[in-house]
């Protein structure tokens, strides 16, 4: 069955450092993923997703099949940047259209 | 991009009542979703809410709990049944549009 497994629950760092959020996922077959972001009072949006291979909002992330992961990352860190992150893919069975959703790391920036 | 509304955007509610939230997209779409996000944790998908079928509900979640409709391609409602405090939660209204999920602001319940 699929998985996605953020193992940071909390994370923080310090304006203009650098940032990753860890996603590690479990697939059989090539997966499609995405980050989806949650700012305070808002609601869950798509970030960013591995097929379109953007940079949002200065954010990327590389989908690594050897190490099944999909880690997000951004060179400098803005306080806009503090959010709750998702990492999801869909469900296992085909034609599914539906997303499957990982615990999620709460990001904060500190000035 | 789908813009999703739901209301109740809260609600504090009786053990043994039933609540129906409501979920108006601005756009046509095929695919629905109502998923719950319960405390401290991740979203969970309860079920996919079909036009003019029957909702499919996901391993855990049954129609008599959650009855869920769907008159139209822009409309769909889900009930949350008989409550109790483990139903306390935010409810989320999702819809599928050129391959991106869309989601309300959610719908959050407090059971006493």
């Amino acid at each position: 069955a699929q998985r996605v497994t953020q193992p940071e629950k909390l994370l923080s760092v310090f304006k203009g450092a650098p940032v990753e959020l860890k996603c590690n996922y479990s697939y059989s077959g090539s997966p499609e993923l995405f980050w989806y972001v949650q700012y305070s009072r808002q609601r869950l949006q798509l970030l960013l997703r591995h097929i379109s291979r953007e940079s949002i909002k200065g954010f990327t992330a590389d989908l690594n099949k050897g190490e099944t992961s999909f880690h997000l990352k951004k060179p400098f860190a803005q306080e806009e940047d503090s959010a709750m992150y998702y990492c999801a893919l869909p469900p296992y069975q085909t034609g599914a259209n539906n997303l499957f959703f990982g615990t999620g790391t709460r990001l904060t920036v500190i000035p | 991009s789908a813009v999703i509304s739901q209301k109740p955007s809260r609600d504090i509610c009786q053990r043994g009542t039933s609540l129906t939230i409501q979920c108006q997209v601005d756009s046509q779409v095929t695919m629905m979703f109502w998923y719950r996000q319960q405390p401290g944790q991740s979203l969970t998908l309860i079920a996919t809410a079909n036009q003019g079928s029957e909702a499919t509900y996901e391993s855990g979640f049954v129609i008599d709990k959650f009855p869920i409709s769907r008159p139209n391609l822009t409309f769909s409602t889900l009930t949350v049944s008989n409550m109790s405090p483990e139903d306390s939660s935010i409810y989320l209204c999702s819809a599928r549009e050129s391959g991106e999920l869309f989601f309300g602001e959610g719908s959050r319940l407090t059971v006493l």
